[in-house]
């Protein structure tokens, strides 16, 4: 069956290192991937999406790999910051591409 | 634009009660989704729908039901409420012209205990 793996355990990092958060597939063939984040009692936001024929993608601060290859997508928050503290979610597409199926995501707690 | 709003916030039912947890989004987007969130558990797909009329079962649909009469509005359904609906309920909308590959704008969420 489909499934989507996120590191379950919270990561926990210092102000200004980089945060690498790890989503793995298997039984998987998506067309695009595509992480949010989410903070305590609100829905998900978007962030990046990344096609399968894009390695890398940016914005500002963050980085997404995605490796079709080891079926699995890293994210990075460079200079990260206490705000950037909140669980993020990877999610890939499902339904002939109509809807997204998310793993359970990793918290991230960044401290000063 | 309010994007997707969702009513109620929170609400209590007790078991075999029956409610519908509204939501309407203003961005004129054709898609719409209904998910579930349990505690340390990961979005689960309830249903969806790729405009007004067309509705789709997800990976959870049992026990609810949807309709989408208008672009706006995507209502859910649950009729006899049973403890495993507990549970926090977010709806989403995306644009998206052939496959859904636009990002999702999620509501605030509805909050559902079952007693």
């Amino acid at each position: 069956s489909q499934k989507i793996e996120q590191n379950s355990e919270a990561l926990n990092i210092q102000e200004g290192k980089t945060a690498t958060l790890t989503c793995n597939y298997t039984n998987y063939s998506p067309a695009y991937l595509q992480w949010y984040r989410q903070d305590p009692g609100r829905g998900p936001v978007f962030l990046l999406l990344i096609r399968e024929n894009e390695k890398e993608k940016r914005k500002e601060r963050l980085k997404v790999t995605f490796d079709t290859t080891l079926k699995q997508s890293l994210f990075h928050i460079t200079a990260s910051q206490p705000a950037d503290s909140a669980t993020y979610l990877c999610a890939l597409d499902i339904h002939s591409g109509y809807a997204l199926n998310f793993g359970k995501g990793t918290s991230l707690l960044v401290t000063p | 634009n309010a994007g997707v709003t969702q009513t109620p916030k929170f609400r209590i039912l007790k078991i075999g009660q029956s409610m519908t947890l509204q939501c309407t989004q203003d961005m004129n987007h054709n898609y719409m989704y209904w998910y579930r969130q349990d505690p340390g558990m990961g979005l689960k797909l309830i249903y969806y729908s790729v405009g007004a009329g067309i509705t789709d079962k997800g990976e959870v649909p049992n026990g609810y039901n949807v309709s989408r009469s208008t672009t706006e509005d995507f209502p859910l359904r649950l009729e006899l409420a049973a403890p495993s609906q507990t549970s926090v309920y977010f709806c989403a909308s995306s644009y998206s012209s052939g496959g859904g590959h636009n990002e999702q704008f999620f509501g605030p969420g509805t909050r559902l205990t079952v007693l």
